[in-house]
């Protein structure tokens, strides 16, 4: 069935480095991904999102990156700091139309620690 | 603008309990969902609303779970009765249409069943 999931559960790594957020995704159908950061005790808070006829979109300090020959996502981000720790989804769209237009599915999620 | 209001934040009940929980999305958004987000998981979707009708409640456990957005702009999601297995994280989320595919969610409301 269709399935979202992470390489890595758990990603440590120390203020200022770079990080990157693996994700591989099984529906060769999916037209549009997100990543989504959650904190804790909040909701997940959109970061960037890509279209399926693109492989790379940037925004402020992340990157997106789409591979789809191996139905794979990665979530970079640049200079990261200790208020990027949180939960990282990424999320994957499978549905062309009709009336579930807009459902997406999550994956499991990767911890990001930040270490001052 | 104001985000999805989401209450109560936290709730815990005994199993066979009823609860409801309620939610506010953002002024104007026409789409209203609700997720269900186990500890260690990634949200998943019960149910979906347009506006005051139900577009999608595949994954709805319809035997237990009812949700409903009368006027189409608060929505209210019930559990009756509760099992174990329901302990996990509400979340509430609206967009404008069904069309937009980026969510804003609410804080959700942490269920604890015991």
């Amino acid at each position: 069935g269709e399935s979202v999931g992470l390489h890595l559960p758990t990603l440590s790594v120390q203020e200022g480095d770079n990080s990157i957020i693996n994700c591989a995704y099984s529906n060769s159908a999916s037209d549009y991904f997100i990543w989504y950061k959650q904190e804790s005790g909040k909701g997940p808070q959109f970061i960037i999102d890509i279209r399926s006829n693109m492989d790379k979109r940037q925004g402020q300090r992340v990157t997106v990156l789409l591979n789809k020959t191996v139905k794979h996502l990665s979530l970079q981000i640049a200079a990261t700091q200790p208020g990027d720790s949180a939960v990282y989804f990424c999320a994957e769209n499978s549905d062309a139309g009709g009336t579930s237009y807009g459902k997406l599915t999550f994956g499991q999620g990767t911890i990001l620690t930040v270490h001052p | 603008e104001a985000g999805v209001a989401q209450s109560p934040r936290y709730k815990i009940i005994e199993k066979r309990q009823s609860v409801a929980f309620w939610c506010n999305p953002i002024s104007g958004h026409a789409t209203l969902y609700w997720y269900q987000q186990i500890l260690g998981q990634g949200p998943k979707l019960l149910i979906q609303f347009q506006n005051n009708g139900v577009v999608d409640d595949s994954q709805l456990p319809k035997d237990r779970f009812s949700a409903e957005r009368l006027k189409g702009v608060d929505s209210t999601l019930k559990i009756q009765p509760a099992k174990l297995e329901d302990s996990a994280v509400y979340l509430c989320a609206s967009s404008p249409q069904a069309a937009t595919l980026t969510k804003y969610f609410g804080p959700g409301t942490r269920l604890t069943v015991t």
